[in-house]
């Protein structure tokens, strides 16, 4: 049981390039997140997944687009990228069986994007 | 809407003694509430919640948190701290504000704990 992994764990991306981060996770868990981590800011949410084929815009979805084809993957992706999107990218899982759950998002370890 | 302040962007403490990393919260309805842990180039790890019920939770690694309604803190402690808390510690809690899982995360307290 690996629960979330990442890949890549760094980029680094030219102005204009695109990418995507890969998420995975083997809890099947129906919840997952992305959110991206900026010094002093905590965590900011993305977009999150309550199943496959359905997603929903987080606080900052611009510049990002995501899709859920199984439950196990994740994947974000950065079209044109800018330096304002230069952070570190968190994937997280949970699994609930209402809208109203509390429980754990498990995280993974992280990708550390850098856009020069 | 729902938040979490951390007031405090450090907090340093030597081996041994008692350690208490802040957190208020300011929700609608009942708060639910969370304590992460991140360690250096790590994702975050999951310490503890509140829910429902005592007002002292216990979590891993010998933390526990006492939610306080009245003060509106929910205040993480652990009574010997260690060299190897040493960490990022987030507060967090649940935006009930669509009904599902999402979580709005404070600043951060950086718990620095020396030998």
């Amino acid at each position: 049981n690996a629960g979330v992994t990442q890949t890549p764990k760094f980029r680094i991306l030219k102005i204009g390039q695109s990418m995507t981060l890969q998420c995975t996770q083997d809890m099947n868990h129906n919840y997952m997140y992305w959110y991206r981590q900026d010094p002093g800011m905590g965590l900011k949410l993305i977009y999150y997944s309550v199943g496959a084929g359905i997603t929903d815009k987080g606080e900052v979805p611009n510049g990002y687009n995501v899709s859920r084809s199984t439950t196990e993957d994740f994947p974000l992706r950065l079209e044109l990228a800018a330096p304002s999107q230069t952070s570190v990218y968190f994937c997280a899982s949970s699994y609930s069986i209402d809208p109203g759950g509390t429980d754990t998002q498990y995280f993974g370890p992280g990708t550390r994007l850098t856009v020069l | 809407a729902q938040s979490v302040a951390q007031p405090e962007d450090q907090v340093n403490v030597a081996e041994g003694n008692p350690l208490t990393v802040k957190c208020t919260y300011s929700v609608s309805g009942n708060p639910y509430l969370f304590w992460y842990v991140q360690y250096p180039n790590r994702g975050l790890q999951f310490l503890l919640k509140y829910i429902t019920g005592d007002n002292l939770v216990k979590g891993s690694y010998g933390f526990e948190a006492e939610f306080n309604k009245s003060q509106t803190s929910f205040h993480l402690k652990k009574p010997s701290a260690l060299v190897s808390d040493s960490a990022l510690y987030f507060c967090a809690v649940r935006d009930t504000k669509t009904g599902f899982q999402k979580l709005v995360f404070g600043t951060g307290t950086r718990l620095l704990v020396s030998p």
